[in-house]
């Protein structure tokens, strides 16, 4: 147990879905963050939401939107993927202080067909 | 951005001390140093880190060079659950915004 759960653990979806993956921290931290992990390569930093407001966004495509309702829960919501978005979407949480370390999730193994 | 530079594998018998390196020369005086662990299907999990000394917790030792270009981490003794991606990382960013920035890792294999 992590402190950091994510659902679902697996998702398929066609290329016309919509879809949102949860993630809920019980951690106490103020900081939550979404990376893109795809097979073979290193993982992507997506989102970074420092207490609940938007601080880093590495160019990712709008097909993907993030949400931050509270400190304790981030959202991506998914509409009209690629078949290469398919990947391991993670979820972490920091105390957002300097130094303090990312704890994971175990992520959801998303499929687009 | 500091880079770190790691090696692809490494193997390591059960029960002995599993040693390893990082290098990560253009490291800035502020920037602390993560080590990271993923076991398959499952995400990151944080071992250590530290800034300049030598760090040890109830995973693992952290090990940093005086002049901080390269840091070694030791699994004293090894068991096939430490079956893993190791991740060195150094950190980014400002206070406040934790970005950390992985790299390819060193797969690390206890053998029975």
């Amino acid at each position: 147990e992590t402190g950091v759960t994510q659902t679902p653990r697996h998702l398929v979806m066609g290329m016309t879905n919509k879809k949102s993956l949860k993630c809920e921290q019980h951690l106490g931290h103020n900081a939550m963050y979404w990376y893109k992990q795809s097979a073979k390569k290193p993982l992507e930093l997506m989102f970074v939401y420092s207490l609940e407001e938007r601080v880093e966004n590495n160019s990712v495509p709008s097909r993907f939107s993030p949400e931050c309702p509270n400190s304790s829960h981030l959202f991506l919501h998914l509409h009209t993927l690629q078949p290469e978005d398919s990947a391991l979407y993670l979820c972490a949480s920091s105390q957002g202080q300097g130094g303090s370390p990312l704890h994971f999730g175990n992520g959801t193994r998303l499929t687009v067909t | 951005d500091a880079k770190t530079t790691q090696p692809p594998s490494m193997d390591c018998a059960e029960g002995r001390a599993a040693n390893l390196p990082c290098n990560h020369s253009t490291i800035s005086g502020n920037e602390y140093v993560y080590w990271y662990r993923q076991i398959h299907s499952q995400g990151p999990q944080y071992i250590i880190h530290g800034l300049k000394n030598n760090e040890t917790n109830e995973m693992a030792s952290l090990i940093i060079t005086e002049d901080r270009k390269s840091s070694t981490l030791i699994l004293p003794h090894a068991t096939l659950r430490d079956t893993a991606v190791y991740y060195c990382i150094v950190r980014v960013g400002n206070f406040g915004n934790e970005k950390l920035t992985f790299g390819t890792g060193t797969r690390l294999t206890i053998i029975p």
